[in-house]
């Protein structure tokens, strides 16, 4: 029952360096999404996807990009890190958009020094 | 403003009280709406949907309020155990789920 797997749990980075977080799911789960997540400002959507090959923007999507080749791997890719995107990063599925319960992976504590 | 607004409180109870929550939301058009619980440093979990009829699970009441445009959850006989930040979750118009900051919740002996 691995549900959703995020890697790394934990990360530093220099500024200007590039990474990739991992996020699959074994439910078979058509959306997919990643949050962030920051002290007051709770949880705010980076990316998400409905489906395989498609992707759309979130509310803060500057500095991240995203593809699903597959409809079990969602990669974050921060491009050119910077300390701004310090935080803690969820991703999360769910059988379909509306109405059904998101399955969160651990998380992902990134620091950008 | 944000769609989905929550008093982040913290609300500081004894074991055994009543507490409750609300979650405003601006959108309305949601159509769906859950409670999530987010113990610190973890993941967070779904705690109950919402439903326009409202949902009780054990200790545990959450009720929509369309006219009004808010979503609450009650907790009864808190325990020790109940402490964690409680995210309420709505969709907007095009379905994505939007989170509320989240309330805090301590409960103390």
């Amino acid at each position: 029952n691995a549900g959703v797997t995020q890697t790394p749990k934990f990360q530093v980075l220099k500024t200007g360096q590039s990474m990739t977080l991992q996020c699959a799911q074994d439910m078979n789960h058509e959306y997919m999404s990643w949050y962030r997540q920051d002290p007051g400002m709770g949880l705010r959507l980076i990316h998400y996807s409905v489906g395989a090959g498609i992707t759309d923007q979130g509310e803060v999507p500057n500095g991240y990009n995203v593809s699903r080749s597959t409809t079990e791997d969602f990669p974050l890719r921060l491009l050119s890190a910077a300390p701004s995107q310090t935080s803690v990063y969820f991703c999360a599925s769910s059988w379909r958009l509306e109405n059904t319960e998101a399955f969160f992976g651990q998380g992902t504590r990134l620091t950008v020094v | 403003r944000k769609e989905v607004e929550q008093d982040p409180g913290p609300f500081n109870v004894p074991e055994g009280a009543t507490v409750a929550f609300n979650c405003t939301y601006s959108n309305s058009a949601s159509q769906s709406f859950f409670w999530y619980r987010q113990d610190c440093r973890k993941e967070p979990k779904l705690l109950m949907s919402v439903y326009s009829s409202g949902n009780e699970d054990g200790r545990f009441t959450a009720q929509l309020n369309r006219a009004s445009q808010y979503i609450s959850l009650l907790i009864r006989d808190s325990k020790l155990s109940d402490s964690a930040t409680y995210l309420c979750v709505g969709s907007g118009g095009s379905y994505i789920p939007t989170f509320g900051r989240g309330t805090s919740l301590i409960v103390h002996p």
